[in-house]
Parts: C-alpha cells; structure tokens; sequence
C-alpha cells in the first residue's frame, strides 16, 4: 500500500511554455498532497501544500502565479509550471499524507518524481 | 521557521559494519522525524520515522534515536549490505507529520564491499 505516482516521469520542453505534472495516490486517499523541489545533489525543499477542494499554501519565496497548484479530488494533485525558463529546469516530487487505512496516519510517502528539463 | 542540520555529508563503511547518520533540529515545535533513502533518479522512500512521544524505535536493521532535550536525532543501520548504499534524508515536521517537511542536507552512504 501505500503507492503514489506521478506523471510524466521527464518532460522537456522550450521556454515560455507551460508543464503539467500530475501526482496521484493510489491506493489511499489524501487530502493533503505536497510539491517539493529538488535541484542536482542538493536536498528537498518544500515549494507549497495542497489541499483537496481549497486554494494551496505556498512557501515564501515561492511565485503562485508560476507553479499553479490545483488538487480536485482525493487522490489527484497537479502542478503546473507556467512559462517556464531554464532555471526552472528541476526534479519536481510530491507527497501524500495518509488519513485512512491500515498504514499510518500523517506519515508522507513520495513519488517517484518528475524530471522537468526547460531547453 | 525550522532549520535541519545533517552529518555527515558522506560515509563509507565496510559492508556488514554499522553506520550512524546525526540530524539536529532547530524548532522545539517539531514533533515528528522521519528518515528518507533515495536511490539516484527516485523519489524519497521512508524508512523510519519517530514521533516525539518516543525515545528509540527499531525496524530490523534500522534504529531511529530522538533526544528531544538536545534536539538531535540519529539513524543506526547494522549490518550494512550493498543495497543499502544511497543518500539518506533526515527530516522534522509540526503537527505529527501533517505539515510539510523541512529535510537535511543528505548523507551519501557508501557500503565498500
């Protein structure tokens, strides 16, 4: 149990176009998802929290209007990264907080991340 | 807000010998610890985690210590096995696990055959 997926795995593309990343828990449901960021050989950081049916929480430093957020039922989230430029260039993953099931609650499970290469 | 400190940033060990990851914390508001490994390419697989309400927490070859006086938390693998060569996240969290998690640096473990 305990599964969550993203889609796609890679994603090139030119800049100033748009990127959707799909997240997806599938074998539970969750009604908190979250986006980190994770440049080469450095650590995760959070980039906002998405909540099923509400607007996200984004951390500071972190342009809402650049990574749209949206999380419309319990085991979908995406994050869509809006004209974007190679600095943006990044592994994108999510994770799923738990609320019901026979595995624990409040524990976070990733996936398995996206690759995202702006050229 | 919360700042993770994790050492070190890389050990190597010989294989079947035991290795020690170090993570201290700086909000005594964070009450839950998990511990990550990723493989390169992949996502954050968890391994372990302790909540606050608990000193040690054990899972076969791997042991999670907290001291929540000092602040510091630490990982203990025994028996290292190849497969156990990746990096390693420390990470805290307010409410249980609830809120998003602030990660250490990383440790690159190396397991020498």
């Amino acid at each position: 149990g305990a599964v969550v997926s993203q889609h796609p795995s890679w994603v090139i593309c030119k800049s100033g176009t748009s990127v959707k990343i799909e997240c997806r828990s599938l074998d539970f449901q969750a009604t908190t998802m979250f986006w980190y960021r994770q440049f080469p050989k450095q650590s995760l950081m959070l980039m906002a929290t998405s909540n099923e049916g509400s607007k996200a929480t984004y951390e500071q430093g972190v342009e809402k209007d650049k990574f749209l957020i949206n999380h419309a039922s319990l085991t979908l989230s995406t994050l869509t990264v809006t004209s974007a430029h190679p600095e943006d260039s990044s592994f994108y993953i999510c994770s799923a907080r738990i609320i019901q099931g026979a595995l624990s609650t409040d524990t976070q499970y990733f996936g398995p991340g996206t690759r995202l290469t702006v050229l | 807000g919360e700042n993770v400190e994790q050492h070190p940033s890389t050990l190597s060990v010989q294989e079947g010998d035991s290795a020690v990851i170090k993570c201290t914390y700086s909000d005594s508001a964070s009450n839950y610890f998990p511990w990550y490994k990723q493989e390169l390419g992949k996502g954050p697989q968890l391994i372990i985690d302790i909540r606050s309400n608990v000193g040690e927490k054990k899972d076969q070859r791997i042991a999670v210590t907290l001291n929540k006086t000092a602040k510091h938390f630490s990982l203990h693998i025994t028996e290292t096995q190849p497969e156990d060569s990746a990096v390693y996240f420390c990470a805290a969290a307010h409410g249980g696990g609830a809120d998003g998690l602030t990660f250490g640096k990383g440790t690159h473990l190396i397991i020498q055959p």
